[in-house]
């Protein structure tokens, strides 16, 4: 059974802080990797896609990917109250099919 | 681009009824997949098609649900007979290659009374 787990949270970060999300996969042979934010009542949005080892930026999202330990991170820096949202961590194991955890609730206390 | 659009938004039903949802992929898109989300299950795969052919139907979860793509651009799923546990936001989402990351539509809010 492929597996993606998160930490469902909630966590709480202050406005202008550092939010880290993680994300753990359970299949050395993943190829792609997704973070998607989720307002409530709202369909996921795409924030972030990685696919080889190391960091991505973009704007105030960085993506980190250790394929070896098998876990995939979003860092949002200088956090603001509109960050605050479900994360979900998507995974690609190699059969056009994406696998989803079942989120991190995140809350930026202003 | 419209994006994915799903109908009806919000559909509220009784216990043994049929209920149809809707989805158009966006224009160009060949794979398309039904998901449902719940708050103790998170976001489930029910099925997935690739150029209209049903390709992963595992996560279907029993002969009540059914799920139809008579073109390249639209998808059904239908559940007969409906009951309370189907209650959900059923997402249906597009790409068009396995490594591209999914476009989701906004959803259909499923109660089942």
């Amino acid at each position: 059974q492929k597996e993606v787990e998160q930490n469902s949270g909630p966590l709480s970060v202050p406005e202008g802080a550092i939010a880290s999300l993680n994300c753990t996969y359970s299949d050395r042979v993943s190829q792609s990797f997704f973070w998607y934010r989720q307002y409530s009542g709202k369909s996921p949005e795409l924030i972030m896609s990685i696919y080889s080892n190391g960091d991505k930026e973009d704007g105030r999202f960085t993506a980190q990917l250790n394929k070896a330990s098998q876990y995939v991170s979003l860092l949002i820096r200088d956090s603001q109250p509109s960050d605050s949202a479900t994360y979900l961590c998507a995974v690609n194991f190699g059969n056009e099919k994406l696998t989803f955890g079942t989120g991190t609730r995140l809350t930026i206390i202003p | 681009d419209a994006g994915v659009i799903q109908s009806p938004r919000h559909e509220v039903t009784e216990m043994g009824q049929e209920v149809t949802l809707r989805c158009k992929l966006i224009s160009g898109h060949n794979s398309l997949f039904w998901y449902r989300q719940t708050m103790m299950r998170g976001l489930e795969l029910l099925i997935y098609f690739n150029n209209n052919v049903p390709i992963d139907d595992s996560g279907m979860p029993e002969d009540r649900f059914s799920a139809k793509m008579p073109n390249a651009s639209f998808s059904t799923l239908k559940i007969q007979p409906s009951e309370p546990r189907d209650s959900a936001v059923y997402f249906c989402a597009s790409n068009n290659d396995p490594n591209s990351p999914l476009h989701f539509g906004n959803g259909t809010r499923l109660t089942v009374t």
